[in-house]
């Protein structure tokens, strides 16, 4: 069965700083998607960033990027020069390749940006 | 291209009452998902399925669940009899066979 463990239910920091997100996972499958969403107060789901497992190379989209550890099953979330618009929600989410393809999220982290 | 398009966006229901929500996938996708998120959780599973059939509706509670998606309009999630644990939103999201999944903006149930 898939798991995803978010340990951080809350984090805050002021506005231009960096901040990580943790994130760990179990499958025992081999080949995955692990994703990043960020549901803000609207509550729209929106993905911010996607990992192939059999890529090495870490994902990166503008500000934001991943620690992917395959052997730690760990995938963490950078976002650096943080701005106010991302105060969200953000949720660690898992998806098997093969198979039913439903995504597995973990229990989220509030995210909160300081001015 | 319009994005995933769910209806009411808010349901307000009494209890064993019967809730009906629809979700129309984005144009040329063929599959659709339905995931529940409650107070302070984050999204869980509740049912897979392709045009006219399901293929994995394990996340779906047993009794007064039940998920279509038919040969020609939305896929419905219908609740019967609902109670008050049954508030919560509801997502749906849709992809081509093998896809990325994209949500919907969700249905807010609240059962008074």
């Amino acid at each position: 069965a898939q798991t995803v463990t978010q340990s951080q239910p809350e984090m805050s920091v002021q506005e231009a700083e960096t901040v990580t997100l943790s994130c760990t996972y179990d499958t025992s499958e081999s080949n995955y998607y692990l994703f990043w969403y960020k549901q803000p107060p609207s509550r729209q789901m929106i993905l911010v960033i996607r990992q192939e497992a059999y890529k090495q190379q870490n994902a990166t989209e503008n500000r934001f990027s991943v620690n992917f550890q395959k052997a730690a099953k760990s995938f963490s979330l950078k976002i650096s020069d943080s701005q106010l618009g991302d105060t969200a929600m953000y949720f660690c989410a898992s998806l098997i390749i093969q198979g039913a393809q439903k995504l597995v999220f973990g229990q989220g982290t509030r995210l909160t940006i300081n001015p | 291209n319009a994005g995933v398009m769910q209806n009411p966006r808010h349901l307000v229901r009494r209890r064993g009452q019967e809730a009906r929500l629809r979700c129309s996938p984005m144009k040329g996708h063929s599959h659709v998902y339905w995931y529940r998120q409650l107070p302070e959780e984050g999204l869980k599973f509740m049912v897979y399925l392709q045009k006219e059939n399901i293929i994995d509706e394990s996340g779906m509670p047993k009794e007064r669940f039940s998920a279509e998606f038919p040969k020609e309009g939305p896929s419905i999630l219908r609740i019967q009899q609902v109670v008050r644990g049954d508030s919560a939103a509801y997502f749906c999201a849709s992809s081509p066979p093998m896809g990325e999944q994209f949500f919907g903006p969700g249905t807010r149930l609240t059962v008074l």
